[in-house]
């Protein structure tokens, strides 16, 4: 069984602060895909990253897929409240493993 | 226009009780799945379905019974309620077997009592 542990599992910032969240597991995936969920929603696709090594960037996020496809980052620069939310990491090839969550609070 | 639609969105109901939920997506995907989010936000995935056919079925009991009529729709029938089924089922879609990004629906809210 894939198990993704992500950290931490809470984050609490304020405004315009800087932050990174952690993907991690001992299997190798082909992808890694990461998701945002709000109150009362489904999960919302952000990015999905395919080669090791490889960094993408979605205005003020960016994500990055380690060299052995194992692990996976989120990083996001100078926070905003609209940021707040449950950040999940998934990976696989014919179903999607979903991480355990870093619900994510940022304050204005 | 939503693109996958689930019915209803929250459902309160005695144990016992038979009930079942209902999923459309629109975007032409030809696979679909039925996920279970805990009270600890784990999303874990329970059927999936490509074109009508079932390729996907975790250890689940099987009092859960999907069914898809055709690719836009699957649906989820859960019988002899128990406590332990209360979470959020999401439905999802993505366009082929191997895994794109999935589109989910906004859940399902079940709360068995």
């Amino acid at each position: 069984t894939q198990l993704l542990e992500q950290s931490p599992q809470f984050l609490s910032i304020q405004e315009g602060e800087n932050l990174t969240v952690y993907c991690n597991s001992s299997s190798v995936f082909s992808s890694l895909q990461w998701y945002r969920q709000e109150p009362g929603e489904g999960p919302v696709l952000l990015v999905t990253v395919v080669t090791g090594g490889e960094v993408k960037k979605l205005k003020r996020l960016t994500f990055q897929f380690g060299d052995a496809r194992k692990d996976s980052s989120l990083h996001i620069t100078a926070a905003q409240p609209g940021d707040t939310g449950l950040y999940l990491c998934a990976g696989g090839d014919e179903k999607l493993t979903f991480g355990t969550g870093t619900r994510l609070t940022i304050i204005p | 226009d939503t693109a996958v639609s689930q019915t209803p969105k929250y459902l309160v109901t005695q144990m016992g009780n038979d009930k079942s939920i209902k999923c459309e997506q629109n975007l032409g995907h030809d696979t679909m799945y039925w996920y279970k989010q805990d009270s600890k936000k784990f999303l874990k995935i329970m059927f999936s379905y490509n074109n009508k056919e079932l390729i996907i079925n975790e250890t689940v009991p099987n009092r859960f019974s999907p069914k898809s009529p055709d690719k836009a729709h699957l649906n989820l029938h859960i019988n002899s309620l128990e406590l332990g089924d209360s979470a959020v089922y999401f439905c999802a879609s993505s366009p082929g077997r191997r895994v794109y990004g999935y589109t989910f629906g906004s859940g399902t809210r079940l709360t068995v009592v």
